[in-house]
């Protein structure tokens, strides 16, 4: 079982809602991502928090902002989101930037927007 | 040219044979290599681990990394039917992590 556990598994939200997917990782790791992914498609990194500082890919809209609380938890929140942003959303942790990258995965949370 | 090229597939094989995924890259700053598995509707398990060049073998998998021809694979022995999934190579240097396409991978009994 993964170390890395996401909440909730399976959204389904309207394009006016707001809701938040959730991360927490049991490995003392200093670093976390969000990732998306879409289908036949590999993973696309988001976000990344590492010793608490945030690194943003400039294509993500303002629609999704990541949130740390502490070095073990990592929150995404959601609003006013597309259609086309339904996907298979990646919470992931690395001992750190400097440490080869070595990401581990959790299951995901299947984001569905109507 | 992509930084990472990796045939998307898929690959059907029968239970028993010996899998070889593959991957080439570009960029001669990458350092560690890994390949992930993913089954349908799941997050990326990561399989193998591998700094620099030379072989790691665990169990009915071997990665291998031939930094000369940049060129990264993935073996798999005794393939079983519980092996099929998509099998995502990564690459990173210390600044950023790229991950291949994926080879969708089938072995039917």
């Amino acid at each position: 079982d993964t170390e890395v556990t996401q909440t909730p598994k399976h959204l389904v939200m309207g394009m006016t809602n707001k809701k938040s997917l959730k991360c927490e990782q049991h490995m003392g790791h200093r670093a976390m991502y969000w990732y998306k992914q879409k289908a036949k498609k590999p993973p696309e990194l988001m976000f990344v928090y590492s010793y608490e500082k945030l690194s943003i890919n400039e294509s993500v809209p303002s629609r999704f902002s990541p949130e740390c609380p502490n070095s073990s938890l990592l929150n995404l929140h959601l609003h006013a989101l597309q259609p086309e942003d339904s996907a298979l959303y990646l919470c992931a942790s690395s001992q750190g930037l400097d440490r080869g990258n070595t990401i581990y995965f959790g299951e995901g949370s299947w984001l569905t927007v109507v | 040219q992509k930084e990472v090229e990796q045939d998307p597939g898929p690959l059907s094989v029968p239970e028993g044979a010996i899998v070889s995924l593959n991957c080439t890259y570009s960029n001669s700053a990458f350092q560690y290599f890994m390949w992930y598995r993913q089954y349908s509707r799941k997050g990326p398990e990561l399989l193998m681990y591998t700094y620099s060049s030379g072989n790691k073998e665990d169990g009915r998998f071997t990665a291998q990394v031939d930094k000369s021809s940049k060129y990264i694979s993935l073996f798999i022995r005794d393939s079983q039917p519980s092996d099929s999934a998509t099998y995502l190579c990564a690459m990173s240097d210390p600044d950023k992590l790229i991950f291949g396409t994926g080879t969708r991978l089938q072995v039917f009994p």
